[in-house]
């Protein structure tokens, strides 16, 4: 079936260094590509998103290209402050699901960033 | 606009015991989906309703169970709950269904089972 898999964390940097959180995922089709932020405490909240290959999301900083060709969509920011830090989640929507909303997840990232 | 809300925020239950957890879509949202996270399993899917119909169902043990009101707001329910069962329950709406659609989340209940 389809999975998302994401590097492992904690990832910890300086405020202002740049950001690369890895993804790939395994998918039959075409499916939506997320990244989805969350904070202590808190639900998740969408980053960004792409819906189709080459497509590249950006939000506050934050910025991922969906690449068919290695089945990659990384996450980049190039200059993280105190307050990114959280766990970031990569996220892929079942296209085997008919026509459903289901997303399957990555394990998450946490993000660590000492000022 | 009122986010996606879910009751109660933090619960602790015994072995054996069942519970309903409640969730409140955004106004005018029709997709409900619920899901659980675990520091062991991550992020998993529960189910998804639209329109008061189960769309999808994820692979969990029949003791968890949903169903969505005619407003759109739903339940879970877990029957004989676990030790394994403590968790954080997110609940997501959207306005409609598809791989497309975003996913609003609230801000989960979080499950003790002692």
């Amino acid at each position: 079936g389809d999975s998302v898999t994401q590097m492992e964390g904690p990832v910890t940097l300086s405020e202002e260094a740049f950001l690369t959180i890895n993804c790939t995922y395994t998918a039959t089709g075409y499916p939506s590509l997320f990244w989805y932020v969350q904070y202590p405490g808190e639900g998740l909240q969408l980053l960004l998103k792409a819906t189709k290959a080459d497509d590249k999301g950006s939000n506050k900083g934050f910025e991922a290209t969906y690449r068919k060709e290695t089945t990659s969509f990384h996450l980049e920011k190039g200059s993280v402050q105190v307050s990114d830090s959280a766990v970031y989640f990569c996220a892929l929507s079942d296209h085997g699901s008919s026509n459903t909303g289901k997303l399957i997840f990555g394990q998450g990232t946490t993000l660590q960033v000492k000022p | 606009k009122a986010g996606v809300t879910q009751t109660p925020r933090y619960l602790i239950k015994t072995r054996g015991q069942q519970v309903t957890l409640s969730c409140s879509p955004i106004s005018g949202h029709r997709s409900v989906s619920w899901y659980q996270q675990t520091p062991g399993q991550g992020l998993q899917f529960l189910f998804e309703y639209f329109s008061e119909t189960q769309r999808n169902k994820g692979n969990f043990p029949g003791r968890f169970s949903g169903r969505q009101f005619s407003n759109s707001r739903s339940e879970m329910n877990v029957s004989t709950l676990e030790l394994g069962d403590s968790a954080l329950y997110l609940c997501a709406s959207s306005v409609g269904t598809g791989q497309n659609t975003e996913a609003f989340f609230g801000q989960g209940t979080r499950l003790t089972v002692v």
